[in-house]
């Protein structure tokens, strides 16, 4: 199994600019995260699905997008990158909610210029 | 929402010794605490956790301990090696389809 897989790793983009993070897990699990790490500030949920079908805003949901494509596979849009939004990006799966383990991709991390 | 604060910030050991790292929380109704270790430039990944039926739980050389009345929580490693440095983040969930809320992240420096 390959857990959790994202990409791209690296994404270098100009303010303005769209991209779309992908997110596939192979564990059968109900619910999918993304979540955005900045130095000193941990990990910040910026949308969540916590079954296919539904999708809900996190704590810092501005400027994003999100599609729960299927089961497996869970994307983040941004529509209009700005420098702000240079972070990186993680995503996770669990089971059915938080109260289980969530398990991590590599992550990806995002410039914006 | 809930409110995770985490101490400290960094953290430096030397082999061999103990670290302790502290989280509280705001909210009452978290039942569900568990911690990631991340090291560089990988995803967090769950080492312990506990649930609010439980004062305390080991696992070889690391331990979490619960205090509901006082919100807080904590995580204990013992003999310290030095493939334990990384960061550390302790995290609280209400249950049920609520969402984890993370500390802010403590940096593990153990010295050979």
């Amino acid at each position: 199994n390959a857990g959790v897989t994202q990409t791209p790793k690296f994404q270098v983009l100009k303010t303005g600019q769209s991209m779309t993070l992908q997110c596939a897990q192979d564990m059968n699990h109900n619910s999918m995260y993304w979540y955005r790490q900045d130095p000193g500030m941990g990990l910040r949920l910026i949308y969540y699905s916590a079954s296919e079908g539904t999708t809900d805003k996190g704590e810092v949901p501005n400027g994003y997008n999100v599609s729960r494509l299927n089961k497996r596979e869970f994307s983040l849009r941004l529509e209009s990158a700005a420098p702000s939004q240079t972070s990186v990006y993680f995503c996770a799966s669990s089971k059915d909610g938080s109260s289980y383990e969530q398990y991590f991709g590599p992550g990806t991390r995002l410039t914006v210029t | 929402g809930e409110n995770v604060e985490q101490h400290p910030s960094t953290l430096s050991v030397q082999e061999g010794d103990s670290a302790v790292i502290k989280c509280t929380y705001s909210d009452s109704a978290s039942n569900y605490f568990p911690w990631y270790k991340q090291e560089l430039g990988k995803g967090p990944q769950l080492i312990i956790d506990i649930r609010s039926n439980v004062g305390e739980k080991k696992d070889q050389r690391i331990a979490v301990t619960l205090n509901k009345t006082a919100k807080h929580f904590s995580l204990h490693i013992t003999e310290t090696q030095p493939e334990d440095s990384a960061v550390y983040f302790c995290a609280a969930a209400g249950g049920g389809y609520s969402t984890l809320t993370f500390g802010k992240g403590t940096m593990l420096l153990v010295s050979p």
